[in-house]
């Protein structure tokens, strides 16, 4: 079945950008969808079809789909931006039509 | 707003059955779907399957054919996901989201209901 890879972690100084990348074979042929974890809580969607933002999430947060590899991209991180973040693909013809990579642990230093 | 909000916490002993229930508010239930989604302790997210709240067809993940069952209540909307013969390994919060079937995404996502399966 279909593979996304993460990083397990990522550090990031306040202020700066972070990016955390979600790989695939030709993920690029795919819609990538990303959510924000934070402990103890339910996963939020932060981005979704590659780019879109929904309603109410910062415009901070952007997201990109090209070739082999997805990113998410937080600008101007801020300590409240320390979370999991998973990407996810949605493949409605296969057996198993949604696959989760193994998430990312985002570090605010 | 659109919420779902999910059973209470359950305890369970190995080779016991769980159902957890979802119930909507503040959309149309029968024009989405319905996803569960498990987390182990410390681990990453796991898809479990979706149910089509509009015509309650399924599609389970392989791991778990046989022992889940996902159904919905289109009068309560609410949904509802059985798990028999539990072991150990089904120790995890369980969460339903909203399945947006036009490009598969979930939004927004219960708040969870830890199942933990102990002698």
């Amino acid at each position: 079945s279909y593979v996304l890879t993460q990083p397990p972690s990522v550090s990031v100084a306040p202020g700066k950008t972070a990016r955390i990348t979600c790989g695939g074979n030709n993920i690029g042929s795919k819609s990538v969808h990303w959510y924000q974890q934070k402990p103890g809580q339910a996963p939020v969607l932060v981005i979704y079809y590659d780019s879109d933002r929904p309603s109410g999430i910062p415009e901070r947060f952007s997201g990109s789909n090209s070739g082999n590899t997805a990113t998410l991209t937080i600008s101007r991180v801020e300590a409240g931006d320390e979370a999991d973040y998973y990407c996810q693909v949605w493949d409605s013809s296969s057996d198993h039509p949604v696959v989760f990579g193994g998430g990312t642990k985002l570090t605010v230093l | 707003q659109v919420q779902l909000v999910q059973s209470g916490a359950e305890v369970k002993k190995p080779g016991a059955s769980v159902k957890v229930s979802c119930k909507a508010s503040g959309y149309t239930f029968t024009s989405y779907g319905i996803s569960w989604v498990r987390q182990a302790p410390g681990q990453g997210l796991e898809w479990m399957g979706w149910i089509s709240a509009y015509n309650g067809n399924t599609n389970y993940a392989q791991k778990l054919q046989g022992r889940v069952t996902m159904t919905t209540d289109t009068s309560t909307s609410t949904a509802y996901m059985e798990l028999r013969s539990l072991r150990s390994d089904d120790t995890a919060v369980y969460y339903c989201a909203r399945l947006w079937q036009s490009g598969g995404w979930f939004d927004p996502w219960g708040q969870g209901t830890l199942v933990t399966v102990s002698s």
